[in-house]
């Protein structure tokens, strides 16, 4: 079993729609927590960055916490074609250690 | 913000040639750098931990005679992929941090490597 786990999708859904991103962790020491988007060919850039649980809002996009579950999310509401990407999660234990990366999830937004 | 660059984009090159790539941080002093390959469709795989001055730690199954890296400066790493072959072939990503944090990670735009 991976420490991290993330669908691959693709996900595809209509322009204005809520999207709704997960991961489900099995080492319940990470306490920070990430969202990488990047686009095709190109490096990743930071989105979101929680620590602990709780959410966290930046614009459209909203990053979840659930440590009693093992669970995060990235919302992103009223998506535009322009979010299709792929969204990788990302969480170590420590600000100072290794970060464990989901698969990513392919997200295609239909005009 | 941070800005983070690699030299070159893409590459091709013969099997058996080395390949040498550059990770620069533009505007910012970088502690520590990382190296990631990504193969299509999947995750990114860390390679090796960098910091300036000192041997780069590498991630169990990476070759370090194979996959050498330099971090001579704080603002400039180099990955060498020595004797390339066709499975070698991938997207590497740098990444660098500004702080003692590792989760605050710049990453470059990638390079492209196909080994014929």
């Amino acid at each position: 079993q991976k420490e991290v786990e993330q669908d691959p999708g693709p996900l595809s859904v209509p322009e204005g729609a809520i999207v709704s991103l997960n991961c489900t962790y099995s080492n319940s020491a990470f306490q920070y927590f990430m969202w990488y988007r990047q686009y095709s060919r190109k490096g990743p850039e930071l989105l979101m960055y929680t620590y602990s649980s709780g959410n966290k809002e930046d614009g459209r996009f909203t990053a979840q916490v659930d440590k009693s579950s093992k669970y995060i999310s990235l919302f992103i509401r009223d998506s535009q074609p322009s979010d299709s990407a792929t969204y990788l999660c990302a969480m170590s234990v420590g600000s100072n250690y290794q970060l464990i990366w989901g698969a990513g999830t392919k997200l295609i937004i239909k005009p | 913000g941070a800005v983070v660059s690699q030299h070159p984009s893409w590459v091709i090159c013969k099997s058996g040639t080395s390949v040498k790539i550059e990770c620069r941080s533009l505007d910012f002093q970088a502690t520590t750098m990382f190296w990631y390959r990504q193969f299509p469709k999947q995750s990114l795989m860390l390679m090796a931990t960098s910091n300036e001055g000192s041997k780069a730690t590498y991630e169990q199954g990476v070759e370090k005679d194979k996959f050498l890296i330099n971090h001579a400066s704080l603002t400039l790493s180099t990955l060498t992929v020595t004797s390339a072959h066709p499975e070698d072939s991938s997207f590497y990503i740098c990444s660098a941090t500004s702080e003692s944090s590792y989760n605050e990670q710049f990453f470059g735009p990638g390079t492209r490597l196909t080994v014929l």
